[in-house]
C-alpha cells in the first residue's frame, strides 16, 4: 500500500523554465512533508519542507506547495538550471513519525 | 554540517556470507535509519533506532538484523546473504524523538550479492 506516491517517473525541463514535481498521498494522519535530491553516487539531501498548518513555503528558488483537500503536494522550481538534473523524493510523517518515501522522480534540465 | 559516514561505497559478496554495513555519525543524534533504495520502490526502512539498544522493525526487515552498541555507529547486518538483497543501502540520522526534523544521510552503500 502505497501511501506516498509520485506518479511522474521523469521529468525533462529546459533551462530557464519552471519544474513542477507532484506528489499524493492517502494517509490523512500525515503533519508533515519534505523534498529530498539525490545526485548519482550520493545520499539524498534535505531540500525543503512544509507543515500541515500551512499551504506554501518558499526558500530561494524552491517553492512546496500543500493542498490538504486533495491530499496533494507540489515543489516548484523557478528558473530551472542544469544543476537541478537529479531525483527528488517526496516524503511524509505523521506526529514526527518515521518518514514514508515516494518513489522518485527524476528531472533532467536540459541546457 | 552533519557528517553521516558508511564504511563502504561499493560492495561485492556471495550469497549466504553474513555482511556488515557500517554508518557512524559525528553529530550526536538520537535517532538512526537504514533504508534501502530500489527503481521504482523509493526509499524503504529496514530498522531504526531512537537510542543506543534500541531498534525497531521497519517496513522490511526480514533477512536484517541491526545493532546500536553506541551512539554514534549503527550497524545492518544480513545474516545470510540472497541475491534479492542487492540494492543501494543508506543510512541516516535524524536529532530528536517524535520531532519534525530532517533525517540526514549517508552517500549509500551499493551491494551486490552474487
Amino acid at each position: 500500500d502505497q501511501q506516498v506516491k509520485q506518479n511522474s517517473p521523469s521529468l525533462s525541463v529546459q533551462e530557464g523554465r519552471i519544474s513542477i514535481l507532484n506528489c499524493d498521498y492517502t494517509n490523512s494522519m500525515f503533519d508533515y512533508f519534505l523534498w529530498y535530491k539525490k545526485y548519482p553516487a550520493e545520499g539524498p539531501t534535505f531540500l525543503i519542507s512544509i507543515s500541515s498548518i500551512k499551504d506554501k513555503n518558499e526558500d530561494g528558488r524552491f517553492t512546496v506547495f500543500l493542498n490538504k483537500s486533495a491530499k496533494h503536494l507540489s515543489l516548484h522550481i523557478v528558473p530551472s538550471q542544469p544543476g537541478d538534473s537529479a531525483v527528488y523524493f517526496c516524503a511524509a510523517s505523521a506526529h514526527g513519525n518515521k518518514l514514508v518515501f515516494g518513489a522518485g522522480t527524476i528531472l533532467r534540465v536540459k541546457s | 554540517d552533519v557528517k553521516v559516514t558508511q564504511s563502504s561505497r561499493y560492495l561485492v559478496k556471495r550469497t549466504g556470507e553474513k555482511v556488515f554495513l557500517e554508518c557512524v555519525q559525528d553529530m550526536d543524534h538520537e535517532n538512526m535509519f537504514w533504508y534501502r533504495q530500489d527503481p521504482g520502490l523509493g526509499l524503504r526502512l529496514i530498522y531504526f533506532s531512537y537510542d543506543v539498544k534500541m531498534k525497531e522493525k521497519g517496513d522490511i526487515p526480514e533477512g536484517y538484523s541491526v545493532s546500536r552498541e553506541k551512539k554514534e555507529r549503527f550497524s545492518l547486518i544480513l545474516e545470510s546473504a540472497s541475491t534479492n538483497q542487492t540494492s543501494m543501502y543508506l543510512c541516516a540520522t535524524q536529532t530528536g524523538l517524535y520531532s519534525n526534523q530532517p533525517q540526514h544521510f549517508g552517500d549509500g552503500t551499493r551491494l551486490s550479492i552474487l
